[in-house]
């Protein structure tokens, strides 16, 4: 069974990165297709960041393509995320999740908040 | 959002719902659409892939179809459980990315 669990800092301060990791288990995250970023403001819907192929390829949403980079470690099984300049529109609920058409496999979210 | 959900939908135990997305022929129109189930505090769970497939453990309840640039999800024989927000999503060969549509609450009165 796939499970994925985000980690990293639930503050992060107005135009500094935010960086999350995903540690992946069960699975190697070299056998996947892709892995990817989605968040959840308050009360606002789902919105995709980016996926990332095992070999370091990358597709991003082109609203956030300009501040954000997803890496792999498939030593560590795990992948990353970061996006940068965050503002207050940044706070979010972050998942990470396994994608192979769709997303099957979530890790259960880490909310974070952008405020000085 | 580029795919368009009704924000709200109800339904008392025991009735038939359905939620539908539309979209353009950049996404629904030349790709397949999943839905995802969302409960607060939880992580979203796949409910339907590839247009009408259920994963397992999902009951047989919940069904999907589409059809040209729309798709719909139906909920049978609704349940108090059944409460949540409802989200479509697609590949959209435009933006080369993911795209969600912007939910669908559902209650069950």
């Amino acid at each position: 069974q796939v499970q994925l669990q985000e980690s990293g800092p639930g503050l992060v301060k107005p135009s500094e990165t935010l960086s999350l990791t995903c540690v992946v288990s069960g699975f190697s995250i070299s056998s996947g297709l892709y892995w990817g970023w989605i968040r959840q403001p308050p009360g606002k819907g789902l919105e995709w960041i980016g996926n990332i192929y095992h070999n370091g390829s990358a597709y991003y949403n082109p609203s956030l393509k300009s501040r954000v980079t997803i890496s792999v470690d498939t030593s560590k099984n795990q992948f990353s995320l970061k996006l940068s300049s965050v503002t207050a529109a940044d706070t979010a609920f972050y998942y990470c999740a396994y994608y192979e058409g769709y997303f099957d496999y979530w890790g259960q979210g880490t909310l974070v908040t952008v405020s000085s | 959002s580029v795919l368009t959900q009704p924000p709200s939908a109800s339904g008392t135990p025991g009735q038939r719902v359905t939620i539908s997305c539309s979209g353009s022929r950049s996404n629904i129109g030349s790709d397949t659409v999943n839905w995802y189930q969302h409960l607060p505090g939880t992580a979203p769970k796949l409910l339907i892939y590839s247009n009408n497939q259920r994963p397992s453990g999902v009951p047989d309840r919940f069904s999907g179809s589409k059809s040209g640039t729309s798709a719909s999800l139906a909920i049978s024989g609704l349940q108090s459980e059944d409460e949540a927000d409802y989200y479509c999503a697609a590949w959209d060969d435009s933006l080369i990315g993911v795209i969600f549509g912007g939910g669908t609450k559902l209650t069950v009165l």
